[in-house]
């Protein structure tokens, strides 16, 4: 019954590494997002995507890329991780003007 | 000020308790969502409504329009609806964005 998956729950890297986190869909769904999620702040919206090889810049964009090659999988690219990219990352997806179904999130540290 | 506003931001009660969590938002939606975190991050989408009242179990949430408020209540509160409870509002634009509450922690003691 699993509908979005997120490839990893916790991942630690290294400042300066290059991350990728990846989100895949079964849904079929057109829309794809990324979020992050911090005390204090809620969850907060980096990029999204509505169709395949299509991005917008959501509310907090720098720093991060995202790939949509595929209409299943969108994936949200820390270039150069810094310490202030320690978060949790949500994947969602859903129909346009749909019920958004989420990933479980993926613990990022960033040492 | 932020778009969509959540009280209580915590919320503690007895097993049997008649919960309610507030919501106000005040851009144009396109329909307002209630989610659910459970602790170690995962949410789960609880309620997408635009109009009226949906019931699901022990759970309802109702949404008025012209005053830009939705409720949450849950009836019957048990200690494993201790959760984190996310007020979204679906932007009327292209894409459907939601814009976040601050979220409720609930927690329902035995």
């Amino acid at each position: 019954d699993v509908k979005v998956t997120q490839s990893s729950r916790y991942l630690v890297k290294r400042t300066g590494e290059k991350v990728f986190l990846e989100c895949v869909q079964d849904m079929d769904h057109e829309n794809m997002f990324w979020y992050r999620q911090d005390p204090g702040l809620g969850l907060r919206l980096i990029y999204f995507s509505y169709d395949v090889k299509m991005k917008e810049k959501g509310d907090i964009p720098e720093g991060y890329s995202v790939s949509r090659e595929k209409k299943e999988r969108f994936s949200l690219i820390l270039e150069s991780a810094s310490t202030n990219q320690t978060s949790m990352y949500l994947c969602a997806s859903s129909y346009p003007r749909g019920r958004g179904d989420f990933g479980a999130g993926t613990r990022l540290s960033v040492l | 000020k932020n778009e969509v506003e959540q009280s209580p931001q915590n919320l503690t009660a007895q097993e049997g308790e008649f919960i309610t969590i507030n919501c106000s938002y005040s851009v144009g939606i396109s329909a307002l969502h209630w989610l659910q975190q459970h602790p170690g991050g995962g949410i789960v989408s609880l309620f997408m409504l635009s109009s009226g009242k949906k019931k699901h179990g022990r759970l309802i949430a109702t949404i008025n329009i012209q005053e830009k408020h939705s409720s949450l209540h849950i009836t019957a509160s048990h200690p494993r609806d201790s959760a984190v409870y996310i007020c979204a509002a679906g932007i009327i634009q292209g894409a459907q964005k939601l814009v976040f509450g601050q979220g409720t922690r609930l927690t329902i003691n035995p």
